[in-house]
């Protein structure tokens, strides 16, 4: 069955460190997103990539980076520079940026916990 | 810019019960809207979607009417069952302005179905 993976589910760092989400998506789907989902504040969203070897910043993409070498593969590090890094990340993928259909699909999610 | 505004709740129901969760929208252009459900440590799940005014959107006995003169976008169903347990998300995308990349996200309502 085609989806996304998001490994692992629960992740657990220092303060300090730097940690690298996996998203994986077997769709051929050519656009990816990484959101963060914080309680009572709904999705925001981090990076977006429309293409291999593309990526844009979103609303909240200081303290991040990704990279997309693949078309399948869309991982994002999570910095020491990221004030709070502690949340719920969520990546989703849809079938081509700027074209109907519009909606994106998503993987069930990493809980990040730095300490 | 567009922006989601939803009814946040929590909302708890007894099974059976019937359910509204409101969502307005502003947007520019012509948005299309969704309804994400999101059941406790997953990820977001597509429920249903409308792209033009007037369309009505439907999955598992859920329904929601797109209305463009209200910009409204609310979910209903008519008789809930403990399973529908979950937070519910208005969302939007818009092809207007060059931001169809990207999902705008409502904060979420928290659905509780008692048996």
């Amino acid at each position: 069955d085609g989806g996304i993976t998001q490994s692992p589910k629960y992740l657990f760092r220092k303060e300090g460190q730097n940690v690298t989400l996996s998203c994986e998506q077997n769709l051929n789907h050519d656009a990816m997103y990484w959101y963060r989902q914080d309680p009572g504040q709904g999705l925001r969203l981090i990076y977006y990539s429309q293409i291999v070897n593309d990526f844009q910043k979103g609303d909240i993409a200081e303290g991040y980076s990704v990279s997309r070498e693949k078309k399948e593969s869309f991982p994002l590090t999570v910095t020491s520079a990221q004030k709070n890094p502690t949340a719920f990340y969520l990546c989703a993928s849809r079938v081509r940026a700027g074209v109907s259909p519009y909606e994106q699909y998503f993987g069930p999610g990493t809980r990040l916990t730095v300490t | 810019g567009n922006s989601v505004t939803q009814m946040e709740g929590p909302v708890t129901l007894s099974e059976e019960a019937f359910l509204t969760i409101n969502c307005t929208y502003t947007a520019t252009g012509y948005p299309s809207l969704f309804w994400y459900v999101q059941y406790p440590g997953e990820g977001l799940q597509l429920l249903l979607k409308a792209t033009k005014a007037d369309d009505k959107g439907s999955n598992k006995g859920f329904e929601a009417t797109y209305r463009k003169e209200t910009t409204s976008f609310h979910l209903e169903k008519g008789s809930v069952q403990v399973s529908d347990s979950a937070v519910y998300f208005c969302a939007l995308t818009s092809n207007s302005g060059g931001s169809n990349y990207k999902l705008t996200f409502g904060k979420g309502t928290l659905l509780t179905v008692n048996p």
